[in-house]
């Protein structure tokens, strides 16, 4: 079956490390987002990619970076970790094909910035 | 004033009544609205979708829109202790190249025996 998958699920950084979070769909979907849900905030949005080598920063980008150069996969980087970028990290895609409306998430990243 | 306004609850409903969740939205540019079901620990899954004023149904759930009065709602009729989760309101509104959604914050049911 198609689905989206992220990993790792869980991940301990220390400050100041690079961190990549992974992010793969096989539904074949134009549109892929990244999310960081925390309490009281919700859902925010760090970066969303409409197709390969399209990057677009979303509301909360600062210390983050996108790259797209397949379908499939759009990884999330954190260039040098705070421990403010603690959170719950949850990609999401959705398909142009179908109007590109609907987000279908992926189970999620927990990172923890020590 | 937040894009997407959710009561945070919780809302707390005996088994079998109707739940009725609402969300409201500041961007008259809004197109598309939508509800999501997160358990605790999981992620977010799309429960309902609505597009046009009215009501739309699916099985148990009905999601209403009204436009004018920049609202949506979620009712759940015959609540089951399954329905325990939190539920979170989706806006999307198109932008430059593609869609983006803005969510609330989301509203907890408890579906009480």
């Amino acid at each position: 079956d198609a689905e989206i998958t992220q990993s790792p699920r869980h991940k301990i950084t220390e400050t100041g490390r690079q961190v990549t979070l992974a992010c793969h769909q096989t539904w074949n979907h134009n549109n892929m987002f990244w999310y960081r849900q925390d309490l009281g905030h919700g859902l925010r949005l760090i970066h969303y990619s409409y197709g390969v080598q399209d990057t677009n920063k979303g509301e909360v980008s600062d210390g983050y970076s996108v790259s797209r150069s397949n379908t499939e996969d759009l990884p999330l980087t954190l260039e040098s970790a705070a421990s403010s970028q603690t959170s719950v990290y949850f990609c999401a895609s959705s398909d142009t094909r179908t109007g590109g409306r609907e987000q279908y998430f992926g189970p999620g990243t927990r990172l923890t910035v020590t | 004033q937040k894009e997407v306004e959710q009561n945070s609850g919780p809302l707390s409903v005996p088994e079998g009544a109707i739940a009725s969740l609402n969300c409201t939205y500041s961007d008259r540019g809004s197109q598309s609205f939508f509800w999501y079901r997160q358990y605790s620990g999981k992620s977010p899954e799309l429960i309902m979708s609505i597009y046009s004023n009215g009501d739309k149904e699916d099985g148990r759930f009905t999601a209403q829109l009204n436009k004018a009065s920049q609202y949506v709602s979620l009712l759940i009729r015959d609540s089951q202790p399954s329905d325990s989760a939190t539920y979170l309101c989706a806006v999307n509104r198109l932008t430059g190249g593609g869609n983006k959604l803005t969510f609330g914050t989301g509203t907890q049911l408890k579906v009480e025996l």
